[in-house]
């Protein structure tokens, strides 16, 4: 079993939708989570880092939930511009040192 | 945005090559990382270096080999590689190495080997 699993999609939505991401993880020592964007051949980049106490960013909402160990994205009011693959990202302290997983990402197409 | 930078961007080389990628930040990071990106999985942590000291290896093949000069450098040495190693190649930098702090990627090293 990998240590982040996400639906791969493709989730294909109307402009205006409102859509949702799950990630679940599987080592209750994951310390620190994060959702990053990465669009078609480009650099992953920080959409956001979720918080215990969940956190909003305008149309963006992270939140986590530890017992059931899964984060979750909701993207409001869709535009075309949120095309792209979303990354689940873990990071924890290893043996030797600090991980840091990605998720195989979900891919997000927005249709006008 | 020219926080990390990457060369060469592309990269064909055959098997017997030798061969450098160079990753360069201008953030005054103290942590540096190498990635593989193959085509439909997810990123592979490959080193990470914290003020120019290798702080993990996943297990990566020794034809891969790392060096980090000064905190703001980071080489990966390439030889007698195989085709299956051919993906993008992301270098990534943090303020320091801990799991808490985002990390900003380069552009990538698209690498074919032949």
């Amino acid at each position: 079993r990998k240590e982040v699993e996400q639906d791969p999609g493709p989730f294909n939505v109307p402009e205006g939708a409102t859509v949702a991401f799950n990630c679940t993880y599987s080592n209750s020592a994951s310390q620190s989570f994060f959702w990053y964007r990465q669009d078609c051949r480009k650099e992953p980049k920080l959409l956001m880092s979720v918080y215990s106490s969940g956190n909003e960013d305008g149309r963006f909402t992270a939140q986590l939930n530890r017992a059931s160990q899964y984060i979750s994205l909701l993207i409001r009011d869709s535009k075309l511009s949120d095309s792209a693959t979303y990354l689940c990202v873990v990071a924890r302290r290893g043996t030797g040192g600090f991980k840091t997983i990605f998720g195989a990402g979900t891919r997000l197409f927005v249709k006008a | 945005e020219t926080g990390v930078t990457q060369t060469p961007r592309h990269l064909v080389m055959g098997m017997t090559n030798k061969k450098s990628l160079k990753c360069e930040q201008h953030l005054g990071h103290n942590a540096m990382y190498w990635y593989k990106q193959s085509a439909k999985k997810p990123l592979e942590l490959m080193f990470v270096y914290s003020l120019e000291e290798r702080v993990e290896n996943n297990s990566v093949p020794s034809r891969f080999s790392p060096e980090c000069p000064n905190s703001s450098h980071l080489f990966l040495h390439l030889h007698t590689l195989q085709p299956e190693d051919s993906a993008l190649y992301l270098c990534a930098s943090s303020q320091n190495p801990s799991p808490s702090y985002e990390q900003y990627f380069g552009p990538g090293t698209r690498l074919t080997v032949t």
